[in-house]
């Protein structure tokens, strides 16, 4: 199994704030991806990676912004946080075959205050 | 677009008592369908998948239909339990964009012990 971390676990936070969401995994995946889960439940993919310095946007429109630099790491930063940007994030990983499962870390919850 | 739709939004059983969740999709290219559980502040995580060339697939008391004609296919949970209850994301991919999964909006089980 994939061992995927996400810090911190809930973040709390005034507007403006320049923030950093971590993601690291341990089993080398090369794809990975940043999900936006709204109180609906619904899962928005936000940006995703092929791989070392390889980062696309994803589905929803976000202004958060991402880099991968190495294999293991892929953080999420917010330049200016918002109210509006209050949500759950959850980072993910797919291994190396097209079809294989996403392993899901356990997610930050952000609030904007 | 590519689009996964579930239903319904919540279900609500008997202990005991079986429960479908059934999704529908819209990419004819999608060759593998997961089905995701999501516990209360957890990441969701893999329960059964089922690729396009097979028609059904059982894990003990869950199981999984497709019909890919139809571009239809349910999660059957049999004798459920307490623990059972969590958010249920359908998802649909294959080789179009990137490896990206396309999730259905999830469902929320609640077993009444």
């Amino acid at each position: 199994e994939a061992d995927i971390y996400q810090t911190p676990r809930y973040l709390v936070i005034g507007t403006g704030k320049k923030i950093t969401l971590e993601c690291s995994q341990t089993m080398g995946h090369d794809k990975m991806y940043w999900y936006q889960q709204d109180p609906g439940m619904e899962l928005h993919l936000i940006h995703y990676s092929y791989g070392v310095n390889s980062t696309e946007k994803g589905d929803l429109s976000s202004e958060s912004t991402v880099s991968r630099i190495r294999t293991e790491h892929f953080p999420l930063t917010l330049e200016s946080a918002r109210p509006s940007h209050t949500s759950q994030y959850l980072c993910a990983t797919r291994g190396a075959a097209t079809n294989e499962k996403l392993f899901f870390g356990s997610g930050t919850q952000l609030s904007v205050l | 677009g590519e689009n996964v739709e579930q239903h319904p939004s919540t279900l609500s059983v008997q202990e005991g008592d079986s429960a479908v969740i059934k999704c529908t999709y819209s990419d004819s290219a999608s060759n593998y369908f997961p089905w995701y559980k999501q516990e209360l502040g957890k990441g969701p995580q893999l329960i059964i998948d089922i690729r396009s060339n097979v028609g059904e697939k059982k894990d003990q008391r869950i199981a999984v239909t497709l019909n890919k004609t139809a571009k239809h296919f349910s999660l059957h949970i049999t004798e459920t339990q307490p623990e059972d209850s969590a958010v249920y994301f359908c998802a649909a991919g294959g080789n179009t964009g990137g490896f990206k999964t396309i999730f259905g909006a999830g469902t929320r089980l609640f077993v009444k012990a």
